[in-house]
């Protein structure tokens, strides 16, 4: 069974950084894109970056671009997103889903249960 | 930049029902279009993609349409589970995803 674990949120100040971790089981890490979706508090879903199964190519919306990094530890079976210079508008809830394939823009058919990071001080 | 705009925003029916969601791009994406569902508190849940091709196991009341700009999303008998909030996402260029149509009961 395909599962997906986030951790790392919390609560954080403008400014601040934060690193999230997707733990992964149940399939082949390194043969699959994977990316981070995140849902504001009552609002709809915003994908913000994506890396492919080689870890090699990554995307990023333009929300986060320079202060958001994607990454990923295909030994461990491991996603990270590195936060820096977090904003208020960045509270949300993370989740990290697993692409349909090793490409660079997919659908995603598994979704962790999130993680929440709060900015605020 | 693509932009996905759904309608309604929110959609009251009854058990039983035939309902349609509509999911417009701000330009054509081919059949790249997924469509989830939502519920409260949940991750959401693959349902739909490549315009059209249901992902296993989902009820075969599921079933989607469309290509280029226009898609539908159809329910073609409202289960007491289906109450949720649906989202499309295109994935033609990066990833974009409709603001939500929220499915309630009349």
């Amino acid at each position: 069974e395909v599962q997906l674990l986030e951790s790392g949120g919390g609560l954080v100040q403008p400014g601040g950084s934060l690193r999230l971790s997707c733990a992964a089981s149940g399939f082949t890490f390194s043969n699959y894109a994977m990316s981070w979706v995140r849902q504001a508090p009552g609002k709809g879903l915003e994908w913000i970056s994506g890396i492919r199964g080689s870890g090699g190519s990554t995307r990023y919306a333009d929300s986060v671009k320079g202060r958001f990094t994607i990454s990923r530890d295909n030994s461990e079976n491991t996603l990270y997103l590195q936060m820096s210079s977090l904003r208020a508008e960045d509270t949300a809830v993370y989740y990290c889903a697993k692409d349909d394939e090793d490409g660079d823009i997919n659908y995603y058919d598994c979704w962790g249960q999130g993680t929440l990071v709060t900015v605020s001080s | 930049d693509i932009q996905m705009t759904q309608s309604p925003s929110i959609l009251s029916a009854s058990v039983g029902d035939r309902v349609t969601i509509t999911c417009r791009a701000s330009q054509s994406i081919r059949s790249w279009l997924a469509w989830y569902q939502q519920k409260p508190g949940k991750a959401p849940n693959l349902l739909i993609y490549k315009a059209s091709s249901l992902k296993s196991g989902v009820p075969s009341r599921f079933s989607g349409s469309g290509s280029g700009p226009e898609f539908t999303l159809t329910i073609s008998s409202l289960q007491p589970d289906d109450f949720a909030t649906y989202y499309c996402q295109q994935y033609n260029s990066y990833s974009s995803f409709g603001q939500g149509t929220k499915l309630e009961i009349k």
